[in-house]
């Protein structure tokens, strides 16, 4: 059954330095998310992505964060100058369409554990 | 600004009961409406997604139902087993299904 994966699946990092996520969504989806998870928290939303742009974003999501497709299957979510507050679970998710029927579901990866020391 | 609610936090069940686990939420222009279920340090898995459209959704023994107007979604387990050990989240789709907001979830034990 096809899955979304996530590299690395740890990372670690200085406060300050910049970490790239990376994803690679199901094949055929075109619809792709980041969430993250601070421990023992909600999941929270940051961003969506679909033909080539951002489609909505969160307040998280500011000039720190960036996202791109840069080729036909990853996505990748940049974080600059990390900060100690940035470590968390970070979850990539795709869904095949937004329409209505099962295509809207989101797919999960298993998430990048990033923490910022 | 949407927000997803939760009740209870934590459920320990004997095996064989069934159970309900409850979500609000505060805005009723909902997308959709998506059950997951969450193992510890692990992903999320989808269980239903519910259309705004629709009253509910079944999947062998769960059954998820949709209320738009009252704000409330609850997921009905039916004959709950230990394998259905997990935290169940709550997640919300707003503008145009885009954004998604998650409830806190519900930390489910059942007891063999």
């Amino acid at each position: 059954e096809p899955e979304v994966t996530q590299t690395p699946s740890h990372q670690v990092t200085q406060m300050g330095q910049e970490v790239i996520l990376r994803c690679v969504p199901i094949s055929n989806h075109l619809y792709f998310y980041w969430y993250r998870q601070i421990l023992g928290q909600k999941v929270e939303f940051l961003v969506s992505f679909y033909n080539n742009e951002i489609s909505e974003k969160s307040e998280i999501f500011d000039d720190q964060f960036s996202v791109e497709r840069p080729d036909g299957s990853n996505f990748t979510l940049k974080i600059r100058s990390t900060k100690l507050e940035d470590s968390a679970m970070y979850f990539c998710a795709s869904s095949e369409r937004l329409a209505p029927g099962s295509q809207e579901t989101q797919y999960f990866g298993p998430g990048t554990r990033l923490l910022v020391l | 600004k949407q927000e997803v609610t939760q009740i209870p936090a934590a459920l320990s069940v004997p095996e064989g009961e069934n159970l309900v686990l409850n979500c609000s939420f505060t805005d009723s222009a909902i997308y959709n409406l998506q059950w997951f279920r969450q193992d510890p340090g692990k992903g999320l898995t989808s269980l239903l997604l519910i259309q705004s459209s629709q009253r509910e959704q079944t999947s062998g023994r769960l059954n998820a139902s949709l209320d738009k107007s009252s704000g409330r979604s609850t997921l009905y387990i039916a004959a709950s087993q230990p394998g259905d050990s997990a935290t169940y989240l709550c997640a919300a789709g707003d503008t145009g299904g885009f954004k998604t907001i998650f409830g806190a979830g519900t930390r489910l034990f059942v007891k063999a």
